[in-house]
């Protein structure tokens, strides 16, 4: 157990649809990082969020937006879904921003499926 | 732009053989670099990471990696493949003193141990 929680596990919803995924982070780290992870694309880095602010941005789209909350855990709001949506996202947290060794800890993901 | 490549999506070895998964990066300044393992419906799990101390790392599950700059590669073994490491593995990179910076991965590789 990493200590990352993620809901929910799974998500069966329709095109066009919007939802939400959370993610609570291990108690004491800063960072929250989404990475998406389907057949074709492999494991993508989607954003990052350090203490409620974004950090960084990866291959995101524009329907998808995520925030931090000031209780550090972190919701991605995906929206107008389309079947090349469903993947499994994960989230991960780390302490902070001080270093590039730092550990990422993946919590167990949420399984999305756009029919 | 970093970058890593996994040679080989599928390795199938025999139990107690020699387990070897390949890693290679791309980039002008040796990175960090990290080893994750992904279990069937689980979310990632740090096998071992390289900090540039020591080259070769040794990690959790009797799992290793050498770190070998003049061929930009950072490949994962294991003398002795048990049943239980059936996974995905997959390299990541992260940059040199650039903060708490998101991973690239690679496309992974499905370890299968037969029997």
């Amino acid at each position: 157990d990493s200590g990352v929680t993620q809901t929910p596990k799974h998500l069966i919803t329709a095109t066009g649809q919007r939802v939400t995924l959370r993610c609570s982070p291990r108690s004491g780290d800063l960072s929250v990082y989404w990475y998406q992870q389907s057949l074709d694309q492999g494991l993508q880095f989607l954003i990052q969020y350090y203490n409620g602010e974004e950090r960084a941005k990866g291959n995101i789209l524009e329907r998808f937006s995520a925030q931090q909350f000031p209780d550090l855990h972190s919701e991605l709001n995906l929206s107008s879904l389309e079947l090349g949506d469903s993947a499994l996202y994960f989230c991960a947290s780390s302490i902070g921003l001080a270093r590039s060794t730092d550990t990422q800890y993946f919590g167990p993901g949420t399984r999305l499926t756009v029919l | 732009a970093q970058s890593v490549t996994q040679l080989g999506s599928h390795v199938s070895v025999s139990e107690g053989a020699l387990v070897l998964l390949r890693c290679n990066y791309s980039s002008s300044v040796p990175p960090y670099l990290f080893w994750y393992v992904q279990y069937p419906n689980q979310g990632l799990q740090l096998l071992l990471k390289y900090t540039s101390a020591a080259t070769l790392v040794k990690g959790i599950n009797g799992f290793e990696a050498e770190f070998k700059k003049s061929e930009t590669s950072f490949h994962l073994t294991k003398p002795s493949a048990h049943m239980s490491d059936a996974a995905e593995y997959f390299c990541a990179v992260s940059p040199r003193n650039s903060g708490n910076t998101p991973l690239v991965f690679g496309k992974g590789t499905r370890l299968s141990v037969i029997a």
